[in-house]
């Protein structure tokens, strides 16, 4: 059973429009929402996160806005450049009371933003 | 922050054959994490390997296949058992650094494993 769905699979955007990428949960014991960022040979890199008590939060070209009573979040990137071309993963856990803080990750986009 | 390195970056092993990949941390971390990345896949959690406490193991992984051992609160180490073909995969550990729930989980840059 996968707890964290992703799409779009892949997405090729141009350079200066938006990619925005969406995840879907089932387990409502989630309550941290991280969106990683993986290059080719490198270990994923946190990019933003999210707590499911507020519905929006902007760190530059980055937006996560998060839906709670539909179970779903998405990752907004505005001003797509070429740089941003790479493996996107949501994923989701637990971070609190009697937590165990495990990442539950959904399958991940392949941007591709085109100069 | 933590900065976490891996050894070996890569191997290429034979069939049958047992593989160690050694995670290290360059602070004292409480819980560390071991995934699996498999070739255009997602991650999948192996086990949670906290210092002083036999490592847990997701569903569908074994100690008798991935022993992991927990030292310290800087180092951890996760072997690949009797490996096959279908054990190609890149092997990454993360940790949470000790304090804030809500900080963030680092990621090293995992060791690339091809068995033939």
């Amino acid at each position: 059973q996968q707890q964290v769905k992703q799409s779009p699979q892949s997405l090729i955007v141009q350079k200066g429009g938006i990619s925005i990428i969406n995840c879907a949960y089932e387990n409502t014991a989630f309550d941290y929402f991280p969106w990683y960022q993986q290059f080719p040979g490198k270990g994923p890199a946190l990019l933003i996160a999210i707590r499911p008590d507020v519905s929006e939060k902007k760190e530059g070209r980055f937006t996560i806005s998060f839906n709670k009573s539909a179970k779903q979040f998405s990752l907004h990137i505005m001003d797509s450049q070429p740089g941003d071309s790479a493996t996107y993963f949501c994923a989701a856990s637990r971070n609190s009371g009697g937590s165990n803080y495990k990442l539950t990750f959904g399958k991940g986009t392949l941007l591709t933003v085109n100069p | 922050s933590a900065v976490i390195s891996q050894k070996p970056s890569r191997d290429i092993c034979q069939r049958g054959t047992s593989l160690t990949i050694q995670c290290q941390v360059d602070s004292q971390v409480t819980m560390m994490f071991w995934y699996r990345q498999q070739p255009g896949q997602s991650l999948t959690l192996i086990a949670t390997a906290n210092q002083g406490s036999e490592a847990t193991y997701e569903s569908g992984f074994v100690i008798d296949k991935f022993p992991i051992s927990r030292p310290n609160l800087t180092f951890s180490t996760l072997t690949v058992s009797n490996m096959s073909p279908e054990d190609s995969s890149i092997y990454l550990c993360s940790v949470f650094p000790t304090g804030n729930s809500w900080s963030e989980q680092f990621f090293g840059p995992g060791t690339r494993l091809t068995v033939l």
